[in-house]
């Protein structure tokens, strides 16, 4: 079964810290991953979409990195503002079409002033 | 501006009930999803559109159906609504754009409580 495990699941950090979030997947086939950032009574919003054969892509303050061998990714956030405490959200698609995604459960990031 | 709505925001119904989500898009794209966000659970898709009149099965379908009769909406109802069913909804669409690049966008949810 396809699954997407993200860590930690909360996180709280002091404004302008940076922190990262983690991602392990085991979709197959694998054909993007994506991260999306959730505000609390919103739909999710894309940040960034990497194929396989990318291993990083940034951002503004976000990048995201990719190692398809180990199925793992990692969504950096650099100098942290109030505004990016949201629920992240990584997502895995097993079709070259990009349809068929695979969500993980999120990482809900507070950050403090 | 483009935009894809969903409507109600909110909505309390009664076990039993058949309930009906409203999803609206204005960005002429062919494909249209519906998830359901749990606790505890990641998105799970309901339902699925390529097209007009195109309908498939998600994982978690059961209890739901959708019709697509025009490209702008995919209406999500609820047969007979369960208390299992209280969850948020999310509506999205994405078009057929370059391989495996395809964005979805979502919209802004649909709290729904069944008591």
């Amino acid at each position: 079964k396809n699954q997407v495990e993200q860590s930690p699941q909360s996180l709280i950090i002091l404004e302008g810290k940076n922190c990262t979030l983690q991602c392990n997947y085991t979709v197959s086939p694998f054909s993007n991953l994506r991260w999306y950032k959730q505000d609390t009574g919103r739909g999710p919003v894309s940040l960034t979409i990497m194929t396989f054969s990318e291993n990083t892509k940034s951002n503004g303050r976000y990048t995201a990195t990719l190692d398809a061998d180990t199925k793992q990714s990692s969504l950096h956030i650099t100098a942290s503002q109030l505004s990016d405490s949201a629920s992240y959200i990584c997502v895995v698609s097993a079709d070259n079409a990009g349809n068929m995604l695979t969500f993980g459960g999120g990482t809900r990031l507070m950050v403090k002033p | 501006d483009a935009e894809i709505t969903q409507s109600p925001r909110h909505k309390i119904t009664e076990t039993g009930r058949q309930v009906t989500l409203a999803c609206h898009q204005t960005w002429n794209h062919n494909n249209m999803f519906w998830y359901r966000q749990d606790l505890g659970h990641g998105l799970r898709l309901i339902h699925y559109s390529y097209g007009v009149q195109d309908t498939n099965k998600g994982e978690v379908s059961d209890g739901y159906s959708v019709s697509r009769s025009n490209t702008e909406d995919l209406p999500l109802t609820l047969e007979s609504a369960a208390s299992s069913q209280t969850s948020v909804y999310f509506c999205a669409s994405s078009d057929l754009a370059l391989a495996g690049l395809n964005e979805q966008f979502f919209g802004p949810g649909t709290r729904l409580t069944v008591l």
